[in-house]
């Protein structure tokens, strides 16, 4: 049965960084890309990034291209989103989801449960 | 980076079709996705390729595209189709942006 499964929530300072990780349950991560979206409380979605896990090949939102990194690890079937220099606007549920790439369609079909990420001081 | 407009809610009866609309400039050259998401939930893509439903959506869910608006149609609208919509195109680096939402009440 295919899951994707993430970490617990996390709290961070202003400043800090977070790894969120997003393991592969049921199926070989390699086969797949992971797709990231995150989400602020009572905001609209926010499309983050996805990464190919077959070359590692990862494509970042212009706006936070610099600040975040995807990698993935086909030994232990897990995918990592690493956020940087964290503000109060990082703030919010980052989802990842099981992702096919084809014919130049992105197409999520299994999501991870979310992880809530809270900035504060 | 570019914008999709949506309306920000949609009210519908029981068994009426409801319409929401995205409108933006990449919309002629890019496909478009639809996601539907629920309270404390992880969103669900419901429409890809404009008008493609994803194995296991109902039948009930359409989509079309004309010019810079897309929009997808709920007909014969139940209970459970509340919640969030969202679009979603690709700009031509191959990157993502979502709508602004709409927020489906079934009355």
């Amino acid at each position: 049965q295919v899951q994707v499964v993430q970490s617990g929530p996390e709290v961070k300072k202003p400043g800090a960084s977070v790894k969120v990780a997003c393991e592969a349950v049921g199926y070989n991560l390699g086969s797949f890309g992971i797709t990231w979206v995150r989400q602020p409380p009572g905001q609209g979605l926010e499309w983050m990034g996805w990464i190919s896990a077959y070359d590692g090949n990862a494509h970042y939102s212009q706006r936070l291209q610099g600040r975040i990194t995807m990698t993935t690890d086909t030994g232990t079937n897990t995918a990592y989103l690493e956020v940087r220099s964290l503000g109060s606007d990082d703030t919010a549920v980052y989802y990842c989801a099981r992702s096919v790439y084809v014919n130049r369609l992105l197409l999520p079909d299994y999501w991870g449960q979310g992880t809530l990420v809270t900035v504060s001081s | 980076s570019y914008e999709l407009t949506q309306p920000p809610s949609v009210s519908v009866s029981p068994g009426q079709t409801a319409r929401i609309t995205c409108s933006g400039d990449a919309l002629p050259k890019e496909f478009a996705y639809w996601y539907q998401q629920k309270p404390g939930q992880a969103p669900m893509l419901v429409m890809y390729k404009d008008t493609e439903r994803p194995s296991g959506i109902p039948e009930r869910f359409s989509g079309s595209s004309s010019g810079t608006t897309v929009t997808l149609t709920i007909s014969g609208v139940q209970a459970e189709d509340e919640g969030d919509y969202y679009c979603q195109t690709a700009d031509s680096s191959g990157a993502y942006v979502f709508g602004t939402g709409t927020k489906v009440t079934v009355l």
